[in-house]
């Protein structure tokens, strides 16, 4: 069975920052594209970044760029987000999912981030 | 990288069928087979429900189906159900830097 853990979320001050952790197992973790799609309390979905299998690729939109980097290791099947210079805006529930030609296979349960002072 | 256009809300009775739209341009879903669709209750994770268009994952009912025409998706529930009341979020290739753009999201209320 396929399932994702997210973990690493909490309260931070703007400006702060903060890692991410999404625990993989029950597939092959290096065999696939990795992404995080993060949803803003009563908002919709938005994806955030995607990671190849190798780590040698990484896109972002262009809203984090600079702020957000995403990274994997495959030896412990583990997908990271580190998320820094946090503003108001950055609040939400980040989930991460697998991602092939576009499309969410499987998701994990979320993890909140809630930035204030 | 803007948020694909969706109806706020759609309703329907139970049987009936009821469809979403999903509007974006031609660099996203009208250039692209990569459209899809989730399905998420309050709380939860979201389902995915189609891909590339039409394809249904295993186990998806085929109540759910799926249809593009120019730069509008379409994901059409047939046979409504109590449980089918969600909200419903499409997706597609964003059109540059290997993105990917969501909807905005659609309530469906089950009357």
């Amino acid at each position: 069975e396929v399932q994702l853990v997210e973990s690493g979320g909490g309260l931070v001050q703007p400006g702060g920052s903060l890692r991410l952790s999404c625990a993989a197992s029950g597939f092959i973790f290096s065999n696939y594209w990795m992404s995080w799609v993060r949803q803003a309390p009563g908002k919709g979905l938005e994806w955030v970044a995607k990671i190849n299998q190798r780590a040698s690729e990484e896109y972002y939109v262009d809203a984090v760029k600079g702020r957000l980097t995403i990274s994997r290791d495959n030896a412990k099947n583990f997908l990271y987000l580190q998320l820094n210079s946090l503003r108001a805006d950055d609040t939400a529930v980040y989930y991460c999912a697998t991602e092939a030609s576009f499309r969410f296979d499987f998701w994990g349960q979320g993890s909140l981030v809630t930035v204030s002072s | 990288q803007s948020a694909l256009t969706q109806p706020p809300s759609a309703s329907g009775s139970p049987g009936q069928s009821v469809a979403i739209s999903c509007t974006g341009t031609s660099s996203d879903v009208g250039g692209s087979i990569y459209v899809s669709w989730y399905q998420q209750y309050p709380g939860k994770a979201p389902k995915l429900l189609i891909y590339e268009v039409n394809k249904r994952p295993s186990g998806v009912p085929d109540r759910f189906s799926g249809s593009k025409s120019g730069n509008t998706a379409s994901l059409t529930v047939s046979g409504l159900q109590a449980d089918d009341e969600a909200d419903y979020y499409c997706a597609s290739y964003a059109g540059s830097n290997n993105a990917a753009v969501f909807g905005g999201g659609t309530k469906l209320t089950v009357l």
